[in-house]
């Protein structure tokens, strides 16, 4: 069935470093894939969405590629904020719901 | 912007007792949803609903009920609360076919189950 994998449960970075969450799926149908960042004690909400292969889309410092051959869509910011510490969500269309990832907690100290 | 509203947002309950949670989105959209998320953790899928009178079952369901009275309105049912639903429940709407589109949350209700 369809899935969506995380592989870093933690990240703590020092302000002003890069980083890359990654982001792979297995699907069967044409993906469209999404992240999600939820900032302690509030909803989450989008941060980012894309179906186009190869197409790198951005939103508040935040980018992303959907590769299809590599079933990957990793999210990346060049230069992180003490505001981006939060848990991010890699999330997958699936059939009239998403298919969630396990959230990565992203910590950013001064 | 796509609003979800939930109440209560705080509820303490004990056990045995009934709880309803209630959700009333704005935007007219087709799918609602109930997740759980547990303290650091992920979303889990509990109830969903296609539209007004549906209800299906998502992946932790048992212990719950859900109610879709209209379009507006889903309702998640806790008829005998345990001190293991104790959780924050987010519900969202959404508007696509196909599972394509954006989810809206609403801001959640954190319950209690003493």
């Amino acid at each position: 069935g369809d899935s969506v994998t995380q592989t870093e449960g933690l990240v703590t970075l020092t302000k002003g470093l890069p980083v890359m969450l990654n982001c792979t799926y297995q699907t069967t149908y044409s993906p469209f894939l999404f992240w999600y960042v939820q900032h302690l004690n509030e909803a989450p909400k989008l941060l980012l969405k894309s179906s186009t292969d190869n197409k790198r889309t951005e939103h508040q410092g935040f980018y992303a590629t959907l590769h299809k051959s590599s079933s990957s869509f990793h999210l990346q910011k060049s230069s992180v904020q003490l505001s981006d510490s939060a848990l991010y969500f890699c999330a997958l269309s699936g059939n009239y719901q998403l298919i969630w990832g396990s959230g990565t907690k992203l910590i950013i100290k001064p | 912007e796509a609003a979800v509203t939930q109440s209560p947002r705080n509820k303490v309950a004990v056990t045995g007792g009934k709880v309803t949670l209630s959700c009333n989105q704005t935007n007219n959209h087709n799918n609602m949803y109930w997740y759980r998320q547990d303290t650091g953790h992920g979303l889990r899928l509990i109830h969903y609903s296609y539209g007004a009178g549906s209800t299906e079952k998502g992946d932790i369901p048992d212990g719950y009920k859900a109610s879709r009275p209209s379009q507006e309105n889903f309702s998640l049912i806790l008829e005998l609360a345990t001190p293991s639903q104790t959780s924050v429940y987010f519900c969202a709407s959404g508007d696509a076919q196909g599972g394509t589109g954006q989810l809206y949350f609403g801001e959640g209700s954190k319950l209690t189950v003493l």
